[in-house]
């Protein structure tokens, strides 16, 4: 994921609001994905954005802006269990096809 | 329904010796990753296969790995000889169709002593 920049780490208080940005650069874009990943276990899907805007699902959200190369992802009310590691990751159909490019993640410690 | 279902869960060997992954995709899941996730890394295409052909490959180390999914059904992702370097958690995710929703497994923990 060379081309995907995420902050590496990043600290929330518990019931706080965090947003975690990522930019990237691609060729062929076709979708930008969030990923959450618990230390030891599997990736597990959390939003997808192929149009420019704001996709909501509870206590997160996902914005995109593809003219930027930018998105962010927004936890609201954190919880304890939110600390993990977050992965950006894009498809770009010219360079990688269908395949998925992910971002080094950002790991998130939500503190009481 | 269940998930995607990798084992073994851990392995360790020494370097040289051969060792074998598997994965079994979602039930209809027709197209199947294999990735590569070094330690604070994000995961890393190996291979894409749909159904039982291997259409995306360009970032398989073919000198030393192999992979094959002979009914389009389970996979298994083979390295011989291991090196050092290979120690790693090996992913595999399935998607219904192409582009879809990719859904991770657990992985596999190789550490190559």
């Amino acid at each position: 994921g060379q081309n995907i920049d995420q902050p590496t780490e990043m600290t929330a208080t518990e019931g706080a609001i965090v947003q975690i940005n990522c930019t990237y650069q691609t060729s062929g874009f076709n979708g930008l994905f969030w990923y959450q990943q618990h230390a030891g276990e599997a990736p597990t899907f959390l939003s997808y954005n192929v149009l420019d805007g704001l996709e909501e699902k509870g206590r997160f959200s996902s914005f995109l802006s593809r003219s930027k190369g930018y998105s962010y992802l927004l936890l609201k009310e954190l919880q304890m269990k939110d600390s993990a590691s977050y992965l950006c990751a894009v498809r770009d159909l010219r360079n990688s096809g269908y395949a998925l490019n992910f971002g080094k993640g950002t790991s998130l410690l939500v503190t009481p | 329904e269940a998930g995607v279902v990798q084992s073994p869960r851990y392995k360790i060997i020494e370097k040289k010796q051969p060792v074998a992954f598997w994965c079994n995709p979602i039930s209809g899941h027709n197209t199947l990753y294999w990735y590569l996730q070094n330690l604070g890394q994000g995961p890393e295409l190996l291979i894409r296969y749909e159904n039982e052909e291997a259409v995306d490959d360009s970032q398989l180390p073919k000198d030393r790995f192999s992979a094959e999914r002979l009914k389009g059904v389970d996979s298994t992702l083979k390295i011989q000889p291991a090196e050092l370097g290979d120690s790693a958690v090996y992913l595999c995710a399935s998607s219904l169709t192409t582009g879809g929703e990719q859904y991770f497994g657990p992985g596999t923990r190789l550490t190559v002593t």
